[in-house]
């Protein structure tokens, strides 16, 4: 069965541009989230769709936005790229709403931003 | 908001001892992740703990969660070159949507 999948692995853009990343959760899994794993900040919790709804947020500015479609695939927009927005982003999906649901990554989306 | 304190933050082994990595939560633990992450790459799920005094093994490793719910350890046994990588914790919280928060990761090198 295939796991989590994420494109592009790699991104390089320039400040003030728009990138798009995507996501392809494993299938039977509706719930989709998006991390932002900056160096030296950790792992952080970006978004979470469910179902085709935004569910949760973290705390980032609105520029970061994502949509999941019908399929349970998700994008991951981020616009007026700023060099500090370069991280690697992971995606990870799980089972439903219910709480306690294993969530599995994927590999990432390196994002640079020059 | 929940904040999950991993030590040590890196750690040098030599091949065939054993270590133990912590995480530490401010708040009660409602479900706790073990992951294993190599450099630059996605996370790999090892554990999930959800009782308070559970303990789960999966080949070399072993993760407990205290009974107050709010330490968790994983110790590996006999560590192999391969165990190398980055070992982050995960939690929900109560009525947290789901979203995990992480500690910082512990960095963990083995010499063979």
């Amino acid at each position: 069965e295939a796991g989590v999948t994420q494109s592009p692995t790699h991104l390089i853009k320039t400040r003030g541009q728009q990138a798009t990343l995507r996501c392809s959760p494993i299938s039977g899994h509706t719930s989709v989230y998006w991390y932002q794993q900056a160096l030296g900040l950790g792992l952080q919790f970006l978004l979470w769709y469910d179902e085709g709804e935004e569910r949760n947020r973290g705390n980032f500015p609105p520029r970061f936005s994502g949509r999941q479609f019908p399929n349970y695939s998700s994008e991951l927009n981020v616009n007026a790229l700023e060099l500090e927005d370069s991280a690697l982003y992971l995606c990870a999906s799980s089972l439903g709403l219910a709480t306690y649901n294993e969530q599995f990554f994927g590999p990432g989306t390196r994002l640079t931003v020059l | 908001s929940q904040e999950l304190e991993q030590s040590p933050q890196s750690l040098i082994v030599q091949e065939g001892k054993n270590l133990t990595i912590n995480c530490t939560s401010s708040k009660t633990l409602y479900g706790l992740y073990w992951y294993k992450q190599k450099y630059g790459e996605g996370l790999i799920f090892l554990m999930m703990l959800q009782k308070g005094g559970e303990e789960k093994s999966h080949e070399k490793i072993t993760a407990k969660l205290d009974e107050k719910k709010q330490q968790s350890s994983l110790h590996i046994t006999a560590s192999q070159p391969s165990h190398a990588g980055i070992y982050l914790c995960g939690a929900e919280g109560y009525n947290a949507g789901n979203m995990l928060t992480f500690g910082g990761g512990t960095r963990l090198m083995v010499k063979p």
